[in-house]
């Protein structure tokens, strides 16, 4: 039962446009949710987080939304830029889990 | 400040054999978790340490287990190597415990079992 699920596995979009990348989760009792990025050859890195409480977090170019009635939150980078492109993973928590649970991923290409 | 390191980067086995992996935290993190990542699926949940004691345990069989050193270095050992078991293992540190709270990871070590 995958309690994390990135339904796209890639997208492509222009440079200087938007880029959205989705995040469903199964679990209610997630309260907390991140995103990393992840270029080849290196491990993920921490992107944005959001707690249950909020709505809505703002980090420069990034900006995640959270659903919870629809148990769906999504990444918002804009303007997209090529160096942007790399896989976004999504990941679910909450307290007392002792872990993250982690989507497949989405691999995103910024085209030029 | 350093950031999580993972040895050794690229590994080849064999089946049947055993392997260590070592990763050495940020400092100052006391809690140690291990993922392994195979083409096309996301990070799965191996273990948690947290002040060498083993927090948390993912869905692996026995022939995966770990422990964490007064220093809060990590091991994470694999015994009679399967070829699925080939994959990127990744290790991540963070200050507290387990979940709420962003995770630092290493480079990971790339296991080939042939």
């Amino acid at each position: 039962d995958q309690q994390v699920k990135q339904n796209s596995p890639s997208l492509s979009v222009q440079e200087g446009r938007i880029s959205i990348l989705n995040c469903d989760y199964t679990n209610s009792m997630f309260d907390y949710f991140l995103w990393y990025k992840k270029y080849p050859a290196e491990g993920p890195t921490f992107l944005i987080s959001i707690s249950s409480i909020k709505d809505k977090n703002e980090d420069g170019r990034f900006t995640v939304f959270l659903n919870k009635s629809a148990k769906h939150l999504s990444l918002h980078i804009v303007p997209s830029q090529p160096g942007d492109s790399a896989v976004y993973f999504c990941a679910a928590s909450y307290t007392n889990a002792g872990k993250s649970t982690f989507g497949d991923g989405t691999t995103l290409t910024v085209k030029p | 400040k350093a950031g999580v390191t993972q040895t050794p980067r690229y590994l080849i086995k064999t089946r049947g054999q055993q392997v260590t992996l070592s990763c050495s935290p940020i400092s100052g993190h006391r809690s140690v978790s291990w993922y392994q990542q195979t083409p096309g699926q996301g990070l799965q949940f191996l273990f948690e340490y947290f002040s060498e004691t083993q927090r948390n345990k993912g869905n692996f069989p026995g022939r995966f287990s770990g422990r964490q050193f007064s220093n809060s270095r990590s091991e994470m050992n694999v015994s009679t190597l399967e070829l699925g078991d080939s994959a990127l293992y990744l290790c991540a540190s963070s200050k507290k415990t387990g979940a709420n709270t962003e995770a630092f990871f290493g480079q990971g070590t790339r296991l080939t079992v042939v």
